[in-house]
């Protein structure tokens, strides 16, 4: 149990164009969802917290139309990065908050999607 | 704001050599994650310690929270090829909700 998926899982686009990035519960009801981003050899970076139903909270530095981030249903959080240019190309992850038994405070973690922006 | 630094940042191994990674914040946690990724994975969920001074086993894993709940240690004994990986610790500041820092990871490679 307790599966996260991403989709896409690598995505190659020109600068200038937006992409989504979809998340989703499998298994479990996650009334939250984190998204972090994760350059080569480095850690990962949490971007936002979005809730079931509100309005997203983000990172300092992290800009707000740039990355948008609705979380529609208690199983799908998506990230579309808007306007994307080459500096935004990086592993973005997202996580979910897990169900009740095997943890509340434990996050699973979808397998990431790849973004290279030309 | 919070930082949570892990050392070393790269380690090799011989297999069967032990390995230690440390983990430490700059403030007090409520509790605290620890997580591997695989090359090319993504971060898989180990253990997590809540209590000051727990010490927690897997196998040949051991997982340690520091009695002031500032530090963390992940010791494997005679590891093995499986092992590779980056292991992160990841904290929780009380007060700060759902929210994990992530550590700066030790990349740990395991030579024949």
């Amino acid at each position: 149990g307790a599966v996260v998926s991403q989709h896409p899982s690598r995505v190659i686009c020109k600068s200038g164009t937006s992409v989504k990035i979809e998340c989703r519960s499998l298994d479990f009801q996650a009334t939250t969802m984190f998204w972090y981003r994760q350059f080569p050899k480095q850690s990962l970076m949490l971007m936002a917290t979005s809730n079931e139903g509100s309005k997203a909270t983000y990172e300092q530095g992290v800009e707000k139309d740039k990355f948008l981030i609705n979380h529609a249903s208690l199983t799908l959080s998506t990230l579309t990065v808007t306007s994307a240019h080459p500096e935004d190309s990086s592993f973005y992850i997202c996580s979910a908050g897990g169900p009740q038994g095997l943890g509340t405070d434990t996050q699973y973690f979808g397998p990431g999607t790849r973004l290279t922006v030309l | 704001g919070q930082q949570v630094m892990q050392i070393p940042q790269y380690q090799h191994v011989q297999e069967g050599e032990d390995f230690t990674t440390y983990c430490n914040s700059s403030t007090t946690l409520s509790n605290i994650q620890w997580y591997k990724q695989r090359p090319g994975g993504h971060p898989v969920f180990l253990i997590q310690l809540v209590k000051s001074g727990e010490v927690k086993k897997q196998k040949r894993l051991t997982f340690q929270f520091g009695e002031a709940k500032k530090n963390s240690s992940l010791h494997i004994t005679a590891t093995q090829t499986t092992d590779v990986g980056t292991y992160f610790c990841a904290g929780r500041v009380t007060g700060g909700g759902n929210k994990l820092t992530f550590g700066t990871g030790t990349q740990l490679k395991v030579e024949l």
